[in-house]
């Protein structure tokens, strides 16, 4: 049972306006990623983290920025939103572990609309 | 450019047949491959995966085909439910588990009862 959790589900805010999309997850796990996604596009990786205090940006570039203070929590920032940042984030985390499945635990995700 | 390609952005099938969902890739140096499930409103949800060495993976009614030389997979479920209306997204990576995971756009299954 993947428990990994995102908040808010769904935002709408005027365009200026700093954003934080928050992501929690219990199960220990090492990596974490956000990605970003508009219907019917592949998801796009914008951030990862291997752990505590490691942050890189992914493939797409993006404005926003992140943190990885503790191991279960990593928040992304926008620090003044566009219209162009609407979209959907989704937030995942995997074990550090071998390769091989490694598959990714995603959360619900957040709808994100920028007026 | 896209590494991962799924060229059917949608597939009907009536209930009880086979689904087959098609994806296509240009990075040889992928060694694992992934199908994740998405329903609406919710995120990815890991269904079945194959490593590059081998050419099938089952899992109960998901099978996942692995053709290396055509750099080409395939997904089938057998027989197809309604509840598997989602939408399947083929993802692949490289062989360490640094590696980052690469996803296609994506097809939205309809099973018809």
């Amino acid at each position: 049972e993947a428990d990994i959790y995102q908040t808010p589900r769904y935002l709408v805010i005027g365009t200026g306006k700093k954003i934080t999309l928050e992501c929690s997850q219990t199960m220990g796990h090492d990596k974490m990623y956000w990605y970003q996604q508009d219907p019917g596009m592949e998801l796009h990786l914008i951030h990862y983290s291997y752990g505590v205090n490691s942050t890189e940006k992914g493939d797409l570039s993006s404005e926003s920025t992140v943190s990885r203070i503790r191991t279960e929590h990593f928040p992304l920032t926008l620090e003044s939103a566009r219209p162009s940042h609407t979209s959907q984030y989704l937030c995942a985390s995997s074990t550090q572990g071998l390769a091989g499945r490694n598959e990714q635990f995603f959360g619900p995700g957040t709808r994100l609309t920028v007026l | 450019d896209q590494q991962v390609k799924q060229n059917s952005p949608s597939l009907s099938v009536q209930e009880g047949r086979i689904s087959i969902l098609n994806c296509d890739y240009t990075n040889s140096m992928f060694d694992y491959f992934l199908w994740y499930k998405k329903y609406p409103a919710e995120g990815p949800t890991f269904l079945i995966s194959i490593s590059s060495i081998k050419d099938k993976n089952e899992d109960g009614r998901f099978t996942v085909f692995l053709n290396k030389s055509a750099k080409h997979l395939s997904l089938h479920i057998v027989p197809s439910q309604p509840g598997d209306s989602a939408v399947y997204f083929c993802a692949a990576r490289g062989a360490t588990s640094y590696d980052k995971v690469i996803f296609g756009p994506g097809t939205s299954l309809s099973v018809i009862p």
